[in-house]
């Protein structure tokens, strides 16, 4: 069956460098979204993209999606304490509505 | 305006026993989806709700069931409890039960002993 795919599943990062989590899926998506996990919460949505090659911005952050739609990217740039979290993409997978992926812990060193 | 709410926040039950979690999603939002989250894993998928029928369900055995209210509030039920069904178990509510953006609620930490 389709899975949805991220990797690297940690992260250590200094902070001010920059970070990149990278999401994989064995179909063609429609859509994929994006949330943010802090330790102890629960999953916050950021983004949703739904054409083929699309690039949005959230000050810091840069989303794109795969021109084959089966790929998906997230970076941040120069991270802050802030940043610390899991990040998941999601996108739909047959009967399921939202399928997350295994997510990107992101830890960042003061 | 409030936001997901889930009841309770945490419960502890024995093996075989039978669970009941509740969610109420944020006013104007007509569908309510499930999720399971293990410590250190993804959200897993379980059901979704959308006025009242469902929508979608996932790979988790019968012993899981679902049903959402006329008022849209949405109760999760577990019978038989095993060890493994201890998790966090998510409520997220959306607009639509297309692929509306998610807003999850606090969750239920629900442990099996």
């Amino acid at each position: 069956g389709q899975q949805v795919m991220q990797i690297p599943q940690y992260q250590h990062v200094q902070e001010g460098e920059d970070f990149t989590t990278y999401c994989n899926s064995s179909t063609t998506l429609s859509n994929i979204q994006w949330y943010k996990q802090r330790p102890g919460g629960h999953p916050v949505f950021l983004i949703q993209l739904v054409k083929s090659g699309e690039v949005k911005k959230q000050k810091r952050l840069t989303f794109q999606f795969g021109e084959a739609k089966k790929n998906s990217s997230l970076h941040i740039t120069a991270t802050q304490t802030t940043d610390v979290g899991t990040y998941f993409c999601a996108g739909p997978r047959g009967n399921e509505k939202l399928t997350f992926g295994t997510g990107t812990r992101l830890t960042i060193i003061p | 305006d409030a936001g997901v709410t889930q009841s309770p926040t945490h419960l502890i039950k024995t093996r075989g026993q039978q669970v009941t979690l509740r969610c109420s999603p944020i006013s104007g939002h007509k569908s309510v989806s499930w999720y399971q989250q293990v410590l250190g894993q993804g959200p897993q998928f379980i059901f979704q709700y959308y006025e009242k029928e469902e929508r979608g369900r996932g790979n988790f055995p019968d012993r899981f069931s679902a049903r959402q209210f006329p008022n849209y509030s949405s109760e999760l039920n577990v019978n038989a409890l095993l060890l493994g069904d201890s998790a966090l178990y998510l409520c997220a509510s959306s607009l639509t039960h297309d692929y509306s953006p998610l807003h999850f609620g606090n969750g239920t930490r629900l442990t099996v002993t």
